[in-house]
């Protein structure tokens, strides 16, 4: 367990629906990052958090937006959902920023049928 | 902004034989570089890391490298195992900065 908590791990849905990605830094970790990985592709960023702040955008779709809650735990909403959405979604926290390296949570599976 | 780029792609070795992956870095005031390790389906964990202040890191058969004139940074595996085939990412970043990670590279250890 790397701390770094992730739900759900699984999530079939069809083209057009929304769902929500959740995810629970690790104990003391303030920054909270988001990344998108397709079949056998890198890790696109998408979207990082520091404090409830947004701190840094990526290549994250007009479709998909994310908060950071009070308690730090943070959100990922796609919408209007599209067979190329289909990857799996990292979250990933760290104290401040990446100079002391990101823990990566599970990851969720989602699949757009 | 910062940019890195990771060789080669894929990369295939004997069992046995050592592995190096390299990366380039375009920002000089990167500061921090480290190595992620991805077994399929699983979670990039962090395998070793290296600041700007050292030039090489060494952690049992895993060992890091840093030219910061060249701005670039190599992992080297040695004596690989089967349980070393996985994807590898790079990344650099500068103090309060995110991590920008390279593209990564698939290590097959052949038997």
């Amino acid at each position: 367990d790397s701390g770094v908590t992730q739900t759900p791990k699984h999530l079939i849905t069809a083209t057009g629906q929304r769902v929500t990605l959740r995810c629970s830094p690790r104990s003391g970790d303030l920054s909270v990052y988001w990344y998108q990985q397709s079949l056998d592709q890198g890790l696109q960023f998408l979207i990082q958090y520091y404090n409830g702040e947004e701190r840094a955008k990526g290549n994250i779709l007009e479709r998909f937006s994310a908060q950071q809650f009070p308690d730090l735990h943070s959100e990922l909403n796609l919408s209007s959902l599209e067979l190329g959405d289909s990857a799996l979604y990292f979250c990933a926290s760290s104290v401040i920023a990446g100079n002391n390296g990101y823990t990566f949570g599970s990851g969720t599976r989602l699949t757009v049928v | 902004g910062e940019n890195v780029e990771q060789h080669p792609s894929t990369l295939s070795v004997q069992e046995g034989d050592s592995a190096v992956i390299k990366c380039t870095y375009s920002d000089s005031a990167s500061n921090y570089f480290p190595w992620y390790k991805q077994e399929l389906g699983k979670r990039p964990q962090l395998i070793i890391d290296i600041r700007s202040n050292v030039g090489e890191k060494k952690d049992q058969r895993i060992a890091v490298t840093l030219n910061k004139t060249a701005k670039h940074f190599s992992l080297h595996i040695t004596e690989t195992q089967p349980e070393d085939s996985a994807v590898y990412f790079c990344a650099a970043s500068f103090g309060n900065e995110k991590l920008t990670f390279g593209t990564g590279t698939r290590l097959t250890i052949i038997p």
